[in-house]
């Protein structure tokens, strides 16, 4: 597709669960960022890649969560043993390469822990 | 934690009036100021990426400019149509950063 996908875009599951949050980026960005939005609360960033790597993680607020890309293109956002502040929607987005680069946004998973 | 702050919270404006809010941010380190418009049920979009001290975009009716030095940018929007409903959000980043770092957003509803 043409914009940045992202699966699933809801998610319910029970606290103490495995998440798996995966996002498809644009063809040809290399750049890919992972926010999520807690009720209430504003676009919070989580983890930066610059293709495989990831040179900023710094918003990734528990080592419960984890992300990874692989050939540069899809990611997936894990969140192990969710809590209920986990609940949120996380977003993905992607840039053609790094700088001052706009940000396109895929339309979100809603993740509810119950 | 870069201080990101946008006014008002939330506005109602008539149909065909025109409109501005404001964002406020850090002027040390700055890189570039994103604006985005996020429609309820959609992804955020990107409207804006602006860089310079004086900068002024324009996009149809949707204008915003950049004080650099003092740390604000404004966005205008004239002639306001029910389809410009939506949370408008700023986001700085600074020099050596990708992340954005947003305000909370000003919450625009046109009425008919």
């Amino acid at each position: 597709g043409a914009g940045v996908s992202q699966s699933p875009s809801n998610k319910v599951t029970e606290k103490g669960k495995d998440v798996e949050l995966r996002c498809d980026p644009i063809s040809g960005h290399t750049a890919l960022y992972w926010y999520r939005q807690s009720l209430g609360q504003g676009l919070e960033f989580l983890i930066y890649f610059q293709g495989n790597s990831a040179p900023d993680k710094s918003g990734l607020p528990s080592d419960r969560f984890s992300a990874e890309r692989t050939g540069g293109s899809v990611s997936t956002l894990t969140i192990q043993r969710t809590q209920q502040e986990d609940s949120a929607v996380y977003l993905c987005a992607s840039s053609f390469r790094q700088g001052n680069q706009p940000q396109h946004f895929g339309d979100g998973t809603r993740l509810s822990i119950l | 934690i870069l201080n990101v702050e946008q006014s008002p919270q939330s506005l109602h404006v008539q149909e065909g009036d025109s409109t501005n809010f404001t964002c406020s941010f850090p002027s040390s380190n700055f890189y570039a100021l994103h604006w985005y418009r996020w429609e309820t049920a959609k992804s955020p979009e990107a409207l804006f990426v602006m860089t310079l001290n004086g900068d002024e975009k324009k996009k149809g009716r949707i204008s915003a400019t950049l004080n650099t030095k003092e740390g604000y940018s404004y966005l205008y929007i004239k002639g306001s149509q029910p389809e410009d409903s939506a949370t408008y959000l700023c986001a700085p980043q600074t020099q050596g950063a990708q992340k954005l770092v947003f305000g909370q957003g000003t919450r625009l509803t046109i009425n008919p």
